[in-house]
């Protein structure tokens, strides 16, 4: 399968435990996303990287939210001493340069 | 900020009745248009896109959209449904100029076919 897959699929944890997902895109992909969704929402927008270079964050991304793409390949995002609110579907996307993205499986994230 | 509106949240269809599910963005300068559908237990896959060019694009599985500027609307249709096209569908925006490269989606809007 050479789509964008997320692991792990779902996450269970207790508020205040830390996290981290890792999403592997496409692998000629030089962009790659995440983005979160609440039930009855649309994905809202987090974070993107072209490369390994950190381009734009949301408002959304507190600071006990933290993602890397160390060699421009593979991601992963962090969240510290999580929150009930922090329950979502965490979705991972790459794309081309300005090209459509493409969406892997998601993460589900509960927090106790 | 830039947003868009689904303005159908639940739709309930026959087989082979027409559908059509609106979407309005709120944004003045050029933007990219998306539909995304989720199946049932599946991810979120790219329907059709708009770039430019023929405002009318034509996506996978029948379905198609129109692009109307003047309106800010991108509204998607399919002439007859099928039970298999149950799922939700999202609308989603990209502005070109100073928005990054984020999409903006609107909330869904979950379709059922009935037999």
């Amino acid at each position: 399968d050479t789509g964008v897959s997320q692991d792990p699929r779902h996450k269970i944890t207790k508020r205040g435990q830390n996290v981290t997902f890792r999403c592997d895109p496409i692998s000629e992909h030089n962009r790659l996303y995440w983005y979160r969704q609440t039930l009855g929402q649309g994905p809202e927008f987090l974070t993107y990287f072209q490369n390994e270079a950190q381009l734009e964050k949301s408002r959304l991304l507190s600071d006990r939210f933290s993602a890397e793409r160390p060699k421009g390949s593979f991601s992963t995002l962090e969240i510290q001493r999580t929150e009930q609110g922090d329950s979502a579907m965490y979705l991972c996307a790459s794309s081309l340069v300005a090209g459509e993205q493409f969406f892997g499986p998601g993460t589900r994230l509960t927090v106790l | 900020a830039q947003s868009v509106s689904q303005h159908n949240h639940h739709v309930i269809l026959s087989e082979a009745a027409s559908l059509e599910l609106g979407c309005n963005y709120s944004y003045g300068g050029t933007v990219n248009l998306f539909w995304y559908v989720q199946y049932p237990g599946q991810h979120l896959q790219l329907l059709l896109k708009y770039f430019s060019g023929d405002p009318l694009v034509k996506g996978i599985k029948g379905f198609e959209a129109e692009f109307i500027k003047s309106k800010f609307s991108f509204n998607l249709r399919k002439p007859s449904v099928q039970w298999s096209d149950t799922a939700e569908y999202f609308c989603a925006v990209r502005i070109l100029t100073g928005g990054g490269n984020k999409l903006t989606f609107g909330t869904g809007t979950q379709l059922k076919v009935e037999l």
